[in-house]
Protein backbone atom coordinates (compact mmCIF):
# COMPACT_ATOMS: atom_id res chain seq x y z
CA UNK A 1 0.00 0.00 0.00
CA UNK A 2 0.59 3.42 0.00
CA UNK A 3 3.08 5.01 2.40
CA UNK A 4 3.46 8.47 3.47
CA UNK A 5 6.65 9.20 5.94
CA UNK A 6 7.59 11.93 8.19
CA UNK A 7 10.54 13.55 9.31
CA UNK A 8 11.50 13.41 12.24
CA UNK A 9 9.29 11.44 14.09
CA UNK A 10 10.27 13.32 17.05
CA UNK A 11 11.98 16.79 17.96
CA UNK A 12 12.83 18.97 20.55
CA UNK A 13 13.44 22.45 20.54
CA UNK A 14 14.38 25.35 23.10
CA UNK A 15 11.31 28.24 23.08
CA UNK A 16 11.75 30.93 20.13
CA UNK A 17 13.18 28.57 17.57
CA UNK A 18 11.93 27.33 14.59
CA UNK A 19 11.42 23.52 13.70
CA UNK A 20 10.70 21.86 10.38
CA UNK A 21 8.61 18.96 9.77
CA UNK A 22 8.87 17.41 7.02
CA UNK A 23 5.70 15.26 4.74
CA UNK A 24 6.51 12.59 1.75
CA UNK A 25 4.64 10.53 -0.28
CA UNK A 26 6.61 7.80 -1.26
CA UNK A 27 4.56 6.06 -4.05
CA UNK A 28 2.65 8.20 -5.13
CA UNK A 29 1.99 12.10 -6.13
CA UNK A 30 0.16 14.60 -4.48
CA UNK A 31 -1.25 17.45 -5.25
CA UNK A 32 -2.63 17.99 -1.57
CA UNK A 33 -1.49 17.04 1.58
CA UNK A 34 -3.48 17.64 4.87
CA UNK A 35 -1.50 18.94 8.11
CA UNK A 36 -2.62 17.76 11.75
CA UNK A 37 -2.31 18.73 14.78
CA UNK A 38 -3.36 16.43 18.06
CA UNK A 39 -2.60 17.23 21.81
CA UNK A 40 -2.46 14.45 24.21
CA UNK A 41 -6.12 12.35 24.58
CA UNK A 42 -7.86 15.03 22.08
CA UNK A 43 -8.74 14.23 18.83
CA UNK A 44 -7.32 15.50 15.09
CA UNK A 45 -7.63 18.99 14.45
CA UNK A 46 -7.10 20.15 10.67
CA UNK A 47 -4.81 23.05 10.54
CA UNK A 48 -4.21 23.49 6.70
CA UNK A 49 -4.74 22.42 3.38
CA UNK A 50 -0.97 21.86 1.65
CA UNK A 51 -1.41 22.66 -1.98
CA UNK A 52 1.07 22.45 -4.71
CA UNK A 53 2.26 25.38 -6.70
CA UNK A 54 -0.43 27.33 -4.78
CA UNK A 55 -0.53 28.84 -0.79
CA UNK A 56 -1.90 26.55 2.03
CA UNK A 57 -5.43 27.08 3.08
CA UNK A 58 -5.66 27.52 6.57
CA UNK A 59 -8.36 26.53 9.01
CA UNK A 60 -9.96 28.86 11.40
CA UNK A 61 -7.58 29.53 14.73
CA UNK A 62 -4.58 29.02 12.90
CA UNK A 63 -1.99 31.28 12.79
CA UNK A 64 -0.42 30.93 9.02
CA UNK A 65 2.54 33.30 9.81
CA UNK A 66 3.35 31.06 13.00
CA UNK A 67 2.66 27.44 10.94
CA UNK A 68 4.56 28.33 7.80
CA UNK A 69 3.37 25.53 5.12
CA UNK A 70 5.16 24.85 1.77
CA UNK A 71 4.35 21.99 -1.04
CA UNK A 72 7.86 22.14 -2.46
CA UNK A 73 6.70 19.24 -4.86
CA UNK A 74 4.67 16.59 -5.80
CA UNK A 75 5.75 14.30 -3.30
CA UNK A 76 6.69 16.63 -0.03
CA UNK A 77 5.29 19.51 1.83
CA UNK A 78 6.93 20.82 4.70
CA UNK A 79 5.34 22.45 8.06
CA UNK A 80 7.42 24.76 9.88
CA UNK A 81 6.94 25.81 13.21
CA UNK A 82 8.10 29.26 14.07
CA UNK A 83 8.87 30.75 16.99
CA UNK A 84 7.92 27.90 18.99
CA UNK A 85 6.74 27.82 22.14
CA UNK A 86 5.65 25.55 25.02
CA UNK A 87 1.99 25.18 23.87
CA UNK A 88 3.08 24.41 20.20
CA UNK A 89 3.98 21.43 21.65
CA UNK A 90 2.13 18.68 20.06
CA UNK A 91 1.91 15.24 17.85
CA UNK A 92 1.56 16.54 13.99
CA UNK A 93 0.28 14.45 11.96
CA UNK A 94 0.29 15.03 7.79
CA UNK A 95 -2.14 13.19 5.25
CA UNK A 96 -2.08 12.77 1.52
CA UNK A 97 -4.68 11.23 -1.06
CA UNK A 98 -3.99 9.42 -3.57
CA UNK A 99 -7.61 10.10 -4.81
CA UNK A 100 -10.88 10.95 -3.18
CA UNK A 101 -11.34 7.69 -1.65
CA UNK A 102 -7.84 6.94 -0.70
CA UNK A 103 -6.45 9.00 2.23
CA UNK A 104 -3.18 7.81 3.73
CA UNK A 105 -1.52 9.11 7.01
CA UNK A 106 1.95 9.53 8.14
CA UNK A 107 3.26 8.23 10.89
CA UNK A 108 3.01 11.53 12.87
CA UNK A 109 5.83 14.16 14.63
CA UNK A 110 6.17 14.42 18.58
CA UNK A 111 7.24 18.05 18.88
CA UNK A 112 8.40 19.55 22.50
CA UNK A 113 9.11 22.79 22.87
CA UNK A 114 10.85 23.38 26.45
CA UNK B 1 -0.73 22.77 25.15
CA UNK B 2 -2.98 19.87 26.96
CA UNK B 3 -6.52 20.70 27.72
CA UNK B 4 -7.06 20.38 30.96
CA UNK B 5 -10.09 17.65 32.62
CA UNK B 6 -10.26 16.74 28.73
CA UNK B 7 -10.50 13.06 28.43
CA UNK B 8 -11.07 10.32 25.62
CA UNK B 9 -14.61 8.52 26.06
CA UNK B 10 -13.47 4.84 27.36
CA UNK B 11 -15.38 1.35 26.41
CA UNK B 12 -13.81 -1.79 28.54
CA UNK B 13 -14.89 -4.89 26.42
CA UNK B 14 -14.14 -8.20 27.76
CA UNK B 15 -11.97 -10.59 25.39
CA UNK B 16 -13.68 -12.51 23.03
CA UNK B 17 -16.96 -10.17 22.90
CA UNK B 18 -18.12 -7.81 20.38
CA UNK B 19 -16.98 -4.32 20.92
CA UNK B 20 -19.39 -1.16 19.36
CA UNK B 21 -18.18 2.10 18.87
CA UNK B 22 -20.37 5.21 18.59
CA UNK B 23 -20.02 8.43 16.24
CA UNK B 24 -22.18 11.14 15.73
CA UNK B 25 -20.65 13.36 12.74
CA UNK B 26 -21.40 17.05 12.11
CA UNK B 27 -22.22 17.58 8.29
CA UNK B 28 -24.88 16.42 6.52
CA UNK B 29 -23.17 17.09 3.22
CA UNK B 30 -20.31 14.43 3.86
CA UNK B 31 -20.46 11.81 1.72
CA UNK B 32 -17.70 9.88 2.88
CA UNK B 33 -16.63 8.06 6.44
CA UNK B 34 -13.61 6.14 7.63
CA UNK B 35 -12.89 4.43 11.13
CA UNK B 36 -9.07 5.17 11.95
CA UNK B 37 -7.35 2.59 14.48
CA UNK B 38 -4.82 4.93 16.65
CA UNK B 39 -2.25 3.22 19.18
CA UNK B 40 -0.15 5.26 21.23
CA UNK B 41 2.59 8.00 19.57
CA UNK B 42 1.84 6.35 16.30
CA UNK B 43 -0.51 7.83 13.30
CA UNK B 44 -3.94 6.47 12.32
CA UNK B 45 -4.47 3.64 10.68
CA UNK B 46 -7.38 2.93 8.68
CA UNK B 47 -9.69 0.52 9.93
CA UNK B 48 -13.06 0.47 6.96
CA UNK B 49 -14.76 3.20 5.48
CA UNK B 50 -18.19 3.33 3.69
CA UNK B 51 -19.94 5.57 1.54
CA UNK B 52 -22.72 7.71 1.59
CA UNK B 53 -25.03 5.79 -0.43
CA UNK B 54 -24.86 2.89 1.97
CA UNK B 55 -25.84 2.08 5.37
CA UNK B 56 -23.30 -0.98 5.66
CA UNK B 57 -20.76 -2.39 5.26
CA UNK B 58 -18.17 -4.99 6.21
CA UNK B 59 -14.60 -6.32 6.67
CA UNK B 60 -12.87 -8.69 8.71
CA UNK B 61 -14.25 -8.76 11.68
CA UNK B 62 -15.38 -5.20 11.79
CA UNK B 63 -18.83 -3.76 10.50
CA UNK B 64 -19.35 -0.10 9.96
CA UNK B 65 -23.40 1.09 10.37
CA UNK B 66 -24.03 4.67 8.91
CA UNK B 67 -27.33 5.92 9.67
CA UNK B 68 -27.83 9.58 7.78
CA UNK B 69 -30.89 10.32 9.08
CA UNK B 70 -29.36 11.03 12.43
CA UNK B 71 -25.64 11.66 11.45
CA UNK B 72 -24.26 8.90 12.93
CA UNK B 73 -21.46 5.91 12.48
CA UNK B 74 -20.52 2.95 14.01
CA UNK B 75 -17.98 0.53 14.16
CA UNK B 76 -18.66 -3.18 15.15
CA UNK B 77 -15.81 -4.99 15.96
CA UNK B 78 -16.77 -8.81 16.54
CA UNK B 79 -14.34 -11.25 18.81
CA UNK B 80 -12.32 -8.86 20.12
CA UNK B 81 -9.08 -9.15 20.94
CA UNK B 82 -6.05 -7.89 22.88
CA UNK B 83 -4.64 -5.91 19.89
CA UNK B 84 -7.70 -4.30 19.48
CA UNK B 85 -6.69 -2.07 22.14
CA UNK B 86 -6.51 1.79 21.10
CA UNK B 87 -8.35 4.99 20.33
CA UNK B 88 -10.33 4.85 17.08
CA UNK B 89 -11.73 8.27 15.68
CA UNK B 90 -14.52 7.99 12.90
CA UNK B 91 -13.81 11.15 10.26
CA UNK B 92 -16.25 12.43 8.03
CA UNK B 93 -15.53 13.88 4.34
CA UNK B 94 -17.04 15.76 1.90
CA UNK B 95 -14.12 16.04 -1.08
CA UNK B 96 -10.59 15.33 0.14
CA UNK B 97 -10.62 17.51 3.92
CA UNK B 98 -11.17 14.96 6.83
CA UNK B 99 -13.01 15.88 9.95
CA UNK B 100 -12.33 13.83 12.83
CA UNK B 101 -14.68 13.30 16.04
CA UNK B 102 -13.83 12.81 19.23
CA UNK B 103 -12.71 9.65 19.46
CA UNK B 104 -12.95 6.38 22.04
CA UNK B 105 -10.60 4.31 23.67
CA UNK B 106 -10.90 0.90 23.40
CA UNK B 107 -9.84 -1.42 26.93
CA UNK B 108 -9.75 -4.65 26.01
CA UNK B 109 -9.55 -6.94 29.74
CA UNK B 110 -8.57 -10.44 29.21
Amino acid sequence: GAVVSQHPSWVICKSGTSVKIECRSLDFQATTMFWYRQFPKQSLMLMATSNEGSKATYEQGVEKDKFLINHASLTLSTLTVTSAHPEDSSFYICSAPRDIYEQYFGPGTRLTVT
Amino acid sequence: GESVGLHLPTLSVQEGDNSIINCAYSNSASDYFIWYKQESGKGPQFIIDIRSNMDKRQGQRVTVLLNKTVKHLSLQIAATQPGDSAVYFCAESKTYKYIFGTGTRLKVLA
